[in-house]
């Protein structure tokens, strides 16, 4: 069935340092892919999504492009900061409105 | 004006009682979502409802149920809690577009913590 990997955290930088989380995914057919950032204490917030192949999403400096040949989703950020240590959740949606996620990556950035 | 909102947000109880949290969103939205999410941070789907009728049920114990009055409201009643059930639970909705648009909008979620 439809699946979505993700790299296991945690993952720990320091502030500036270059950030890419792994993201994978088996589907049939074509699904939007997402990604999700949660802080502590609170609900998951859409940082941002991709919804057909080579569409590139893009948010507060984060960015992940949907590679259909390696079924990929990465996601990067040129220079971290401390406020965005928090769990970020890869997702994968099909047939309008099943929506499933990765494991979730937790990241620490350090001053 | 919280676009979806649970309550309540922290819920502490004994194995055995009988528990319901509530879910309301006003995004117009015509789908919503429980998520449980596990310690490891692990989210699964539990069901989603589109117009109050059930369209996602995944394996999940049927002491568990949702019920939906109407399209912006989406309760889970959990009948003889277990250990097992300590976890914090998601409300999450979206509106079906064709285009592919559709996101995922989530409520802050209730921690249920089963003594």
């Amino acid at each position: 069935g439809d699946s979505v990997t993700q790299m296991e955290g945690p993952v720990t930088l320091s502030e500036e340092a270059f950030l890419t989380i792994n993201c994978t995914y088996t589907a049939t057919g074509y699904p939007s892919l997402f990604w999700y950032v949660q802080y502590p204490g609170e609900g998951l917030q859409l940082l941002l999504k991709a919804t057909k192949a080579d569409d590139k999403g893009s948010n507060k400096g984060f960015e992940a492009t949907y590679r259909k040949e390696t079924t990929s989703f990465h996601l990067e950020k040129g220079s971290v900061q401390v406020s965005d240590s928090a769990v970020y959740f890869c997702a994968l949606r099909y047939n309008f409105n099943k929506f499933y996620f990765g494991s979730g990556t937790k990241l620490n950035v350090k001053p | 004006d919280t676009a979806v909102s649970q309550t309540p947000k922290y819920l502490v109880t004994q194995m055995g009682n009988d528990k319901s949290i509530k879910c309301e969103q006003n995004l117009g939205h015509d789908t919503m979502y429980w998520y449980k999410q596990d310690s490891k941070k692990f989210l699964k789907i539990m069901f989603s409802y589109n117009n109050k009728e059930l369209i996602i049920n995944e394996t999940v114990p049927n002491r568990f149920s949702p019920k939906s009055p109407d399209k912006a409201h989406l309760n889970l009643h959990i009948n003889s809690l277990e250990l097992g059930d300590s976890a914090v639970y998601f409300c999450a909705s979206s509106q079906v577009r064709v285009s592919g648009a559709n996101v995922l909008t989530f409520g802050a979620g209730s921690r249920l913590t089963v003594l």
